[in-house]
């Protein structure tokens, strides 16, 4: 059974940085494109980013465009999620997902980060 | 770029059923519509994909076969039947939109399921 573990969430500072990981256990992520969520509080998901296989291939949601790089190691069979110049409104649940037959089949438990001074 | 719109609340009796909603904004029509189960304090578990045909591939592990997926026009519906107390959870539907370059997910609001 896949289980996805993020960690790496904390309370950073208005313009600090964070930097996520996703560690995967009971199957590789090598061939699946995997993905990070987050959901603020007591609000619904909003998808943040995806990356491909490879590592090669990337999307961001515009309001974390510029701020937020995804990126994967195959060999330590993880994704990271590397967050600067964090505000308030990134404040949430990060979750990573990983894709398997066109869906979002399989979510870590979520790993919280707050901004605020 | 899609809008999905799901009712903020339902309620249902324990033993009996409720259909959920999500409506795709008008254009919209031949997107394909995951649904998404989150239990109080837990993440997301993937339920159904349904497109206007009905369900799309297979269902998430360990969703029992009281849940079922209907597609028309704009909508997309998630049915529960016999409904039992483990089904209390927000229900979350999202669509995946992508043109050249561009991807991204866009996801209902979500709606809060109450069992009676």
């Amino acid at each position: 059974e896949v289980q996805l573990v993020e960690s790496g969430g904390g309370l950073v500072q208005p313009g600090g940085s964070l930097r996520l990981s996703c560690a995967a256990s009971g199957s590789t992520l090598g061939n699946s494109w995997m993905h990070w969520v987050r959901q603020g509080p007591g609000k619904g998901l909003m998808w943040v980013s995806r990356i491909n296989s490879y590592g090669s291939s990337t999307n961001y949601a515009d309001s974390v465009k510029g701020r937020f790089t995804i990126s994967r190691d195959n060999a330590k069979n993880t994704v990271y999620l590397q967050m600067d110049s964090l505000r308030v409104e990134d404040t949430a649940v990060y979750y990573c997902t990983r894709r398997v037959d066109a869906a979002m089949r399989f979510w870590g438990q979520g790993t919280l980060v707050t901004v605020s001074s | 770029q899609p809008v999905l719109t799901q009712p903020p609340s339902a309620s249902a009796s324990l033993g009996a059923s409720v259909t959920l909603s999500c409506t795709l904004s008008s254009g919209y029509s031949n997107y394909k519509v995951d649904w998404y189960q989150q239990r109080p304090g837990k993440g997301p578990r993937f339920v159904m994909r349904v497109d206007s045909d009905g369900i799309v591939g297979s269902r998430g592990d360990g969703i029992p076969d009281r849940f079922s997926v209907l597609g028309s026009g704009l909508s997309r519906y998630l049915t529960i039947n016999n409904i039992q107390e483990e089904d209390e959870s927000d229900y979350h539907c999202a669509a995946d939109h992508g043109t050249g370059n561009t991807f991204f997910v866009v996801f209902g609001g979500g709606t809060k399921l109450t069992v009676l």
